[in-house]
């Protein structure tokens, strides 16, 4: 069956400092990955999309960047965190080989980022 | 463009009450629906999901949704609240094709009252 692990659960960082999340899929080949962002009170943003290694989409210009250096590898990074970054990362995939046709998406447990 | 819309921040029930979550999309195609409830600090868990066929479809938790395409509408409902259903909920549509992401709506906030 397939899983998606996510890490770090909660993450306490300094404004400046650098940012790496990581997402990985199990179970399934070449899934579409995605970046979401929660903000209490504003339900999903999508930051990021990846249908395949090395290919990124942008939903919105900001301050973070993603890659995607193995097929079911997924990474939210930044260089210099802002207090606005603040919230609440869900990484999900859907689609892909041996999910037999999925076209829901499943989601991490998240990691409640908190920028001070 | 697509989009859901889902009309109510936040409900409140009394245990035992029936339940009904409003979601409205707008969508160019034939839509692949899904609901997702969400507890504190936790992913996102699928409820359901309805893709053709029947347009009542039902989901875990006793849960269940009616499609309505001239409502452009996809309500989940149940009959009977209890106190562990409170949670966020999530309407989402989508195509058929994984490549591209689904579309939610900003949630409903479900509290359920003794």
């Amino acid at each position: 069956s397939q899983t998606i692990h996510q890490w770090p659960a909660t993450l306490v960082q300094p404004v400046g400092s650098p940012l790496s999340l990581e997402c990985t899929v199990e179970g399934t080949s070449n899934p579409n990955l995605y970046w979401y962002r929660q903000a209490a009170g504003r339900g999903l943003q999508l930051l990021f999309y990846s249908v395949g290694i090395g290919q990124i989409s942008s939903e919105v210009p900001q301050n973070l960047s993603a890659s995607r250096p193995q097929d079911r590898q997924f990474i939210l990074s930044s260089k210099k965190l802002l207090l606005s970054d603040s919230g609440f990362y869900l990484c999900a995939w859907r689609g892909g080989t041996g999910g037999q046709g999925v076209t829901e998406a499943f989601f991490g447990q998240g990691t409640r980022l908190t920028v001070v | 463009a697509q989009s859901v819309t889902q009309p109510d921040i936040h409900i409140t029930v009394s245990e035992g009450a029936s339940l009904e979550l409003r979601c409205n999309y707008s969508y160019g195609a034939t839509p692949y629906l899904f609901w997702y409830v969400q507890s504190p600090g936790q992913g996102l868990q699928l409820l359901l999901k309805y893709f053709s066929g029947d347009t009542l479809v039902q989901g875990i938790k006793g849960f269940e949704a009616e499609f309505k395409r001239s409502q452009s509408s996809f309500n989940l409902r149940k009959p009977s609240v209890h106190w562990s259903d409170a949670a966020e909920y999530f309407c989402a549509v989508g195509r058929h094709s994984g490549n591209t992401p689904l579309v939610f709506g900003k949630g409903t906030r479900l509290s359920v009252i003794a």
